[in-house]
């Protein structure tokens, strides 16, 4: 299975503050057949099921505010709040969908200062 | 738009069947791809498994041997078996829809989630 990895596990910042959340996986997930990475990024809210943000690593779900960006690829990810809102308070988590069994990370915790 | 609603017990005994049902509305499950993804304290985020809409199926292989999904098209429904569950398997199960915009395994809608406890 691959096996993703985020960092850091939580982060604490400021209202209006920008924020990094990455994600490594142990192998690459980028297809050289079509050029897409197969990575998602979810947010989950407390008491809610995670909610699609992005895939294709850098492709915003329908309704998700621009805010939210995803970047990188191969091995290395990032999600980032340009501004971050009370409402941005939750987890996040990567996932890929390269190959079966498709897999998560194990989250970070957004907080606010 | 899509609603996914999971139901079943919420307790079931050591080496007992854990059974879930996913009643979908909004779509039907015979045109889409469905799966199971459960969340524990220990493991995180875990894809269990899938059925297509040819009601074939795909198993997480950690899972593999002890799982067992099938639909029923004329309720709309999906189900999951667990068989011979432990307190390993104390989790909040979630049914979710995997994207329509093609073969990716990414997920675009997502029930509730039901807790299920493992414990005599």
């Amino acid at each position: 299975d691959i096996v993703m990895t985020q960092s850091p596990d939580s982060l604490t910042v400021s209202l209006g503050e920008r924020l990094t959340i990455n994600c490594k996986s142990s192998e690459s997930l980028l297809y050289r057949y079509n050029n897409k990475d197969y990575l998602a990024w979810y947010q989950q809210k407390p008491g809610q099921p995670p909610k699609l943000l992005i895939y294709w690593a850098s492709t915003r779900e329908t309704g998700v505010p621009d805010r939210f960006s995803g970047s990188g690829s191969g091995t290395d990810f990032t999600l980032t709040i340009s501004s971050l809102q009370a409402e941005d308070v939750a987890d996040y988590y990567c996932q890929q969908y390269l190959t079966a069994p498709p897999t998560f990370g194990q989250g970070t915790k957004v907080e606010i200062k | 738009q899509v609603k996914l609603q999971e139901s079943g017990p919420g307790l079931v005994k050591p080496s007992e069947t854990l059974s879930l049902t996913c009643t979908v509305s909004g779509a039907s499950i015979s045109n889409h791809y469905w799966s199971w993804i459960r969340q524990s304290a220990g493991k995180g985020l875990e894809w269990i498994g899938r059925i297509d809409t040819n009601g074939d199926t795909n198993y997480n292989p950690s899972l593999k041997s002890r799982v067992s999904i099938s639909a029923d098209t004329s309720r709309n429904q999906f189900t999951l078996k667990i068989y011979s569950v432990t307190a390993a398997d104390t989790a909040i199960y979630y049914c979710v829809k995997r994207t329509t915009l093609g073969p990716y395994n990414w997920f675009d809608s997502w029930g509730q989630g039901t807790l299920v406890t493992v414990s005599s």
